[in-house]
Parts: structure tokens; C-alpha cells; sequence
């Protein structure tokens, strides 16, 4: 099975300053994919960014941008320029991409809760 | 607009009482999900549907039971059997191989 390790319960930044949430996961499979899932206090579940296993660029998304090391199993999310409404649990989540895997949705981390500072 | 509806927002119960909350959607997504989210604890699969009539367990299916019997719906139930109910619930549909959609989730408290 598996499983998606997020290390930092919480983390803060200061308002237009770059952090770094970090997710490493462990998997026997080579095909897959990965997710950050952005929760603000609304709890709606809202998908900031996906890469596939078998890309090898970065994933982008404007201000959001993945660094995805493969061998290493790690999937951090890189945000520029903090804002305000960046505040929220944000979540890393795996799926497999093998048929019939994937089939139970998405594993995910325990989740990292994000706070600006102004 | 298509998406997912869960109703009602928050729900209350008494202890022992069965409940179901509804999920409901418009995305003419094959898959479905349920997960129960506990503070500290992240998103743990209750059940899962890939195809209507058809359902599996999740890694904390104890005290839960689903229907599948439309594509667009697949209502959960929390059952008396289920030791610690209250929680914050969520619904998911997807295609294959593709993120995740969310309902805005229930809020259930049992006392």
C-alpha cells in the first residue's frame, strides 16, 4: 500500500515571501500521480496543482510550482509570493495510474496547515 | 453548473441513531468516494464505487454502509455500530486517472 508523509503539521511565511511545504511518499509503482489539494477554512477541497510519475518537468500553476524528485520520492509545492487567501490545510495526495489501480481514489498525507503573516 | 451536492451541511444526531447523508452529482463520473476527515488525521476512504450496483470497503468502512443504485448518487449511512461518528465528512467523484472532485462535505456531530 501507499503512504504519503507530510512532515510539517504547520508552517508560517510572511505575505509575499515564497514558502516550501514538503511531501515525500513511498510507492512500488512507476506510473502514478500526485496532487496538492488546498483546504481553506470554507473546507471545500480545491486542487492547486497534479503532476504525472512519467513527466519529468515541473509542474506550474502561476504562483504554484511543484519540485518532484522521483528517485527521492518527494513531491514538495513550492508557493511565490504569499497572499492572504493562501491560508488553509494544504494536502498531498497519490493515485495510481496502473488499470484497475487507482480504483480507491487518493492516498493522502496528514496535511500541512499554512498561515500568512501580514 | 455540473459538480457534487452534499446535503445537509451540518447534521445532528443522538447517539445510536443511524444517519445518511446524501452526495449526489451531475459530472457523469463512474467512480465515487467517501471520506471521513478528523483534525490532524488528513482524508481516510470510508467506500468506494466504480460502477453503479457495485461497491468496496475503504480502510474505515466499520460502522458505515453505501448504496449505489444511480450513477449520480451514493449515500452514505453511519450506523449506531460505528463507535465515533462525529466527523466531517466529504464525497468525491472522478474519471480514471483524474483529480478528484469534492462536495463542500457534511458536518456531523453525534451526542
Amino acid at each position: 500500500a501507499q503512504t504519503v508523509t507530510q512532515s510539517q503539521p504547520e508552517m508560517s511565511v510572511q505575505e509575499a515571501e515564497t514558502v516550501t511545504l514538503s511531501c515525500t511518499y513511498d510507492t512500488s509503482e512507476s506510473d502514478y500521480y500526485l496532487f496538492w489539494y488546498k483546504q481553506p477554512p470554507s473546507r471545500q477541497m480545491i486542487l492547486v496543482i497534479r503532476q504525472e510519475a512519467y513527466k519529468q518537468q515541473n509542474a506550474t500553476e502561476n504562483r504554484f510550482s511543484v519540485n518532484f524528485q522521483k528517485a527521492a520520492k518527494s513531491f514538495s509545492l513550492k508557493i511565490s509570493d504569499s497572499q492572504l487567501g493562501d491560508a488553509a490545510m494544504y494536502f498531498c495526495a497519490y493515485r495510481s495510474a496502473f488499470l484497475g489501480g487507482g480504483a480507491d481514489g487518493l492516498t493522502f498525507g496528514k496535511g500541512t496547515h499554512l498561515i500568512i503573516q501580514p | 453548473d455540473g459538480g457534487i451536492t452534499q446535503s445537509p451541511k451540518y447534521l445532528f444526531r443522538k447517539e445510536g441513531q443511524n444517519v445518511t447523508l446524501s452526495c449526489e452529482q451531475n459530472l457523469n463520473h463512474d467512480a465515487m468516494y467517501w471520506y471521513r476527515q478528523d483534525p490532524g488525521q488528513g482524508l481516510r476512504l470510508i467506500y468506494y464505487s466504480q460502477i453503479v450496483n457495485d461497491f468496496q470497503k475503504g480502510d474505515i468502512a466499520e460502522g458505515y454502509s453505501v448504496s449505489r443504485e444511480k450513477k449520480e448518487s451514493f449515500p452514505l449511512t453511519v450506523t449506531s455500530a460505528q463507535k465515533n461518528p462525529t466527523a466531517f465528512y466529504l464525497c468525491a467523484s472522478s474519471r480514471p486517472g483524474s483529480p478528484l472532485h469534492f462536495g463542500n462535505g457534511t458536518r456531523l456531530t453525534v451526542t
